[in-house]
């Protein structure tokens, strides 16, 4: 069972928008403002799309967005296309004795 | 252009070592801190351990901690990650990424670790 709890998967139409939840504690998300996303096509490598919480990386599209409210972290993504269709998965510091915790994924399936 | 190249993997037998590698260029490595992820097969990713820049310090997930360790030769670019007394959980494809603990914003391709008898 991961650390942050995420759904299993959504979907939504081309031209909607979704939101991924990531829900943790006191001790990770509630704690920091590190939270962050990655995208991962099948068979690919994890690709970092937001990091502490709301930022950007150079060159990810500004359809993603994050955000964070107490204890939970969101991924929106607006304006779907096909090409969004992957995993997506959030991560966060914890003040636990592991530093880092992943939620378990959320497929994105773009109907 | 950054690159990381994994390299170290492959099937051993529980109770068993091996030593991962990683190579980087298109970087300062001597500047950077880096991380080590895994992602068992079909499964999520797993934070595994994290080294600073100057290697002074060293953080390890609980899963791992007192059979892992993390390194680094900044003359020589290169990551590593010593994997002692491995058991069939560890079996995963693992990852070197370049960042802070928190996110990391270049990955390698992965070298695949099986343990199987």
């Amino acid at each position: 069972q991961s650390a942050l709890t995420q759904p299993a998967s959504v979907s939504g139409s081309p031209g909607q928008s979704i939101t991924i939840s990531c829900t943790g504690t006191s001790r990770d998300i509630g704690a920091y403002n590190y939270v962050a996303w990655y995208q991962q096509h099948p068979g690919k490598v994890p690709k970092l799309m937001i990091f502490d919480v709301s930022n950007r990386p150079s060159g990810v599209s500004p359809r993603f967005s994050g955000s964070k409210s107490g204890y939970t972290a969101s991924l929106t993504i607006s304006g779907l296309q096909a090409e969004d269709e992957a995993d997506y998965y959030c991560s966060s510091y914890t003040s636990t004795s592991t530093l880092v915790v992943f939620g378990g994924g959320t497929k994105l399936t773009v109907l | 252009e950054v690159q990381l190249v994994e390299s170290g993997g492959g099937l051993v037998q529980p109770g068993g070592s091996l030593r991962l590698s990683c190579a980087a260029s298109g970087f300062i490595f001597s500047g950077s801190d880096m991380n080590w992820v895994r992602q068992s097969p079909g499964k999520g990713l797993e934070w595994i351990s994290f080294i600073d820049e100057n290697a002074d310090k060293k953080y390890y997930a609980d899963s791992v901690k007192g059979r892992f360790t993390i390194s680094r030769d900044n003359t020589k670019n290169s990551l590593y990650l010593q994997m002692n007394n491995l058991g069939a959980e560890d079996t995963a494809i693992y990852y070197c990424g370049r960042g802070p603990a928190g996110w990391q914003e270049h990955w390698g391709q992965g070298t695949l670790v099986t343990v199987s008898s």
